[in-house]
């Protein structure tokens, strides 16, 4: 009965393979996000959906692109990897976009690119 | 833009004793604020957060945070700490109205709890 859940937990590639990381959740949330951690444990925001739209695009490389199949997934597709993508990648929701709404995060996947 | 400032890089403290931990932001108008907890290799939960009302917020295991608005302020306090509570803690901001969907964290603060 997890609420936001990610697969996988751990993705370890090669620099300039293509990967995708899928995220869920059963919370009946509107609104997803996808956030990197780096190494110093930095979160910062990358994607946001609303009702399968996109609503927050920030400057990241358009090696990464998000996928929104219905409004319980948002999937994260990178290209062409590079060694600065190595980082724990979390997935969260919140009810809306309403101030007030907390965010709940998935247990995070960390890719680590050689 | 917003910023957050977490001004503690990582703090040691022994079981028992009291901890803040510091959050200051730059954004002027009205604001939403959150601490969020992440325990060693799991992901972030809320502890508590502010929204209006009350400036002095309790949360979670007995945490509690106090919003001064005219410090830019919303630091995180305990008054007694277990070993239990090592973990990342982050300061989270996000501004009030209209297209105010992200969430901005500050760098977080790793707290260390010597038994």
């Amino acid at each position: 009965d997890t609420a936001v859940s990610q697969t996988p937990k751990y993705l370890v590639t090669q620099m300039g393979n293509d990967k995708s990381i899928k995220c869920e959740q059963n919370l009946g949330h509107d609104t997803m996000y996808w956030y990197k951690q780096d190494s110093k444990k930095f979160l910062k925001i990358m994607f946001s959906y609303n009702n399968k739209e996109l609503i927050i695009n920030e400057t990241v490389p358009n090696r990464f692109s998000p996928k929104s199949p219905d409004k319980a997934h948002l999937n994260l597709h990178i290209n062409s990897l590079e060694l600065g993508d190595s980082a724990v990648y979390f997935c969260a929701s919140s009810l809306s976009t309403v101030d007030y709404n907390e965010q709940f995060f998935g247990p995070g996947t960390r890719l680590t690119v050689l | 833009a917003q910023s957050v400032s977490q001004h503690n890089h990582h703090v040691i403290l022994s079981e028992a004793a009291s901890l803040e931990l510091g959050c200051n932001y730059s954004y002027g108008g009205t604001v939403n604020l959150f601490w969020y907890v992440q325990y060693p290799g799991q992901h972030l939960q809320l502890l508590l957060k502010y929204f209006s009302g009350d400036p002095l917020v309790k949360g979670i295991k007995g945490f509690e945070a106090e919003f001064i608005k005219s410090k830019f302020s919303f630091n995180l306090r305990k008054p007694s700490v277990q070993w239990s509570d090592t973990a990342e803690y982050f300061c989270a901001v996000k501004h009030s109205g209209a297209g105010s969907y992200q969430l901005t964290f500050g760098k977080g603060t790793k707290l260390s709890v010597i038994p």
